[in-house]
């Protein structure tokens, strides 16, 4: 199985701050990267796919990069409705979909 | 608007079998563009795929759990199912159904769901 790793895994940022997590896999996954957000009590939710695609509706301060094996997920200006897990997905072919162990965003 | 909606027991015994239903609304299961499948998220851990289904039936299953997973969809196509046997306190979770575009992909949309807790 491909293991991907996110860092860190709890980062606090104020509003207002640019806001970067990181996503390595353990073996190159091409841009098959989605990222979702998840907030306590609720579903995750589908933020960025093939690595930088944003989903509909998901707002302009979230972007996605990479490509191989690392991967960044930027919030350019931090707001207090991004308080919640981000986690990271691979979908390579021939593996099995996994996911990275989140990372904990709260606000300073 | 697509909407997907967990159903199940809330409590199962260790050793027995758990059995959700996911039933979707404002989309056909029988779609050729879409896939179909589970995830869980355990007390403290990460999200876990457990397995996909396409409508024709065929099915893709995490290589860690495959012994004990069955997904399948109804006749009608308008709900699929996951049984998950010799469940132990470590299949405690809340499990979600989710659609997946474009093949086994990313999840979509996903339904709001399910706390199950395996205990005695």
């Amino acid at each position: 199985d491909i293991q991907m790793t996110q860092s860190p895994s709890t980062v606090s940022a104020s509003v207002g701050d640019r806001l970067t997590i990181t996503c390595r896999a353990s073996q190159s996954i091409s841009g098959w990267l989605a990222w979702y957000q998840q907030k306590p009590g609720r579903a995750p939710k589908l933020l960025i796919y093939k690595a930088s695609s944003l989903d509909s509706g998901v707002p302009s301060r979230f972007s996605g990069s990479g490509s191989g094996t690392e991967f960044t997920l930027t919030i350019s200006s931090l707001q207090p409705d991004d308080v919640a897990t981000y986690y990271c997905q691979q979908y390579n072919s021939y593996s099995p979909l996994t996911f990275g162990q989140g990372t904990k965003v709260e606000i300073k | 608007q697509l909407q997907l909606q967990e159903s199940g027991p809330g409590l199962v015994k260790p050793s027995e079998t758990l059995s959700l239903t996911c039933v979707v609304s404002g989309d056909s299961i029988s779609s050729s563009s879409y896939y179909w499948g589970w995830v869980r998220l355990a007390p403290g851990k990460g999200l876990e795929w457990i397995g996909s289904i396409f409508y024709s039936g065929s099915t893709y299953y995490n290589p860690s759990l495959k012994s004990r997973v069955t997904i399948s969809v109804d006749t009608s196509k308008t709900h699929f199912s996951l049984r998950l046997t010799s469940v132990t306190a470590a299949d405690t979770a809340v499990y979600y159904c989710a659609r997946l575009p474009r093949g086994i992909t990313y999840f979509d949309n996903w339904g709001q769901g399910t706390l199950v807790t395996v205990s005695s």
